[in-house]
């Protein structure tokens, strides 16, 4: 069975960092491109980052570009992101997500980031 | 960057009905890189159509998808109550960077 599950979130202060973690079973990890998205409270999907299999090919959206940092451990089946600078605008939840050939095949079930004073 | 963007923002239709979802991109999407994702309340999102028009696995056949260049449809040719849910495009063709769409809702009127 495929699991991917996130860990990490939490409440933040404005300016401060997270680590976030994704653990991946029950596929072959460093087959797949690797991706964060993430979800306001009550909004739509926003595309956050992605990963190569390889980590070759880095991309961020413009609105996390400079501040957060997407990286894998293939030998741990693991996906991270850190996130320097948060803003309220940030406060989400974070899925991390599988794809191959851009597509999301895997999904977890997210972790909730607020960032509030 | 391309944006995509999704109308209705709600749909209100009863079971039974056909339901017909646009997503417009800002500039044409290469090779129809272009899928289609359900999303129900306290679930991550799930694949239904790439490449425009392809069915994922396990999709029922009432799901299709159209289109080229900037303009996509999602057609549910009759609404099963399961698919009362929120449904966004989203754009594969400068992997590992991509974009969705603000989704459009699909209701019970």
């Amino acid at each position: 069975e495929v699991q991917l599950v996130e860990s990490g979130g939490g409440l933040v202060q404005p300016g401060r960092s997270l680590r976030l973690s994704c653990a991946a079973s029950g596929f072959t990890f460093d087959d797949y491109a690797m991706h964060w998205v993430r979800q306001a409270p009550g909004k739509g999907l926003e595309w956050v980052s992605g990963i190569s299999w390889n980590s070759g090919s880095i991309g961020y959206a413009d609105s996390v570009k400079g501040r957060f940092t997407i990286s894998r451990d293939n030998a741990k089946n693991s996906l991270y992101l850190q996130m320097n600078s948060l803003r309220a605008e940030d406060t989400a939840l974070y899925y991390c997500a599988g794809a191959t050939g851009g597509l999301f095949d895997y999904w977890g079930q997210g972790t909730l980031v607020t960032v509030s004073s | 960057e391309i944006v995509l963007t999704q109308s209705p923002g709600t749909l209100s239709l009863s079971p039974g009905e056909r339901a017909t979802l646009s997503c417009r991109a800002s500039q044409s999407v290469s090779s129809s890189y272009l899928a289609w994702y359900q999303q129900k309340p306290g679930q991550a999102p799930r694949l239904l159509i790439y490449g425009a028009s392809s069915r994922a696995t396990g999709i029922p056949d009432r799901f299709s998808g159209s289109g080229s260049g900037t303009d996509f449809t999602l057609t549910i040719s009759r609404l099963e109550p399961e698919d009362f849910a929120v449904y966004y495009c989203q754009q594969y063709g400068s992997s590992p960077s991509t974009t969705f769409g603000g989704g459009t809702k699909v209701e019970i009127k």
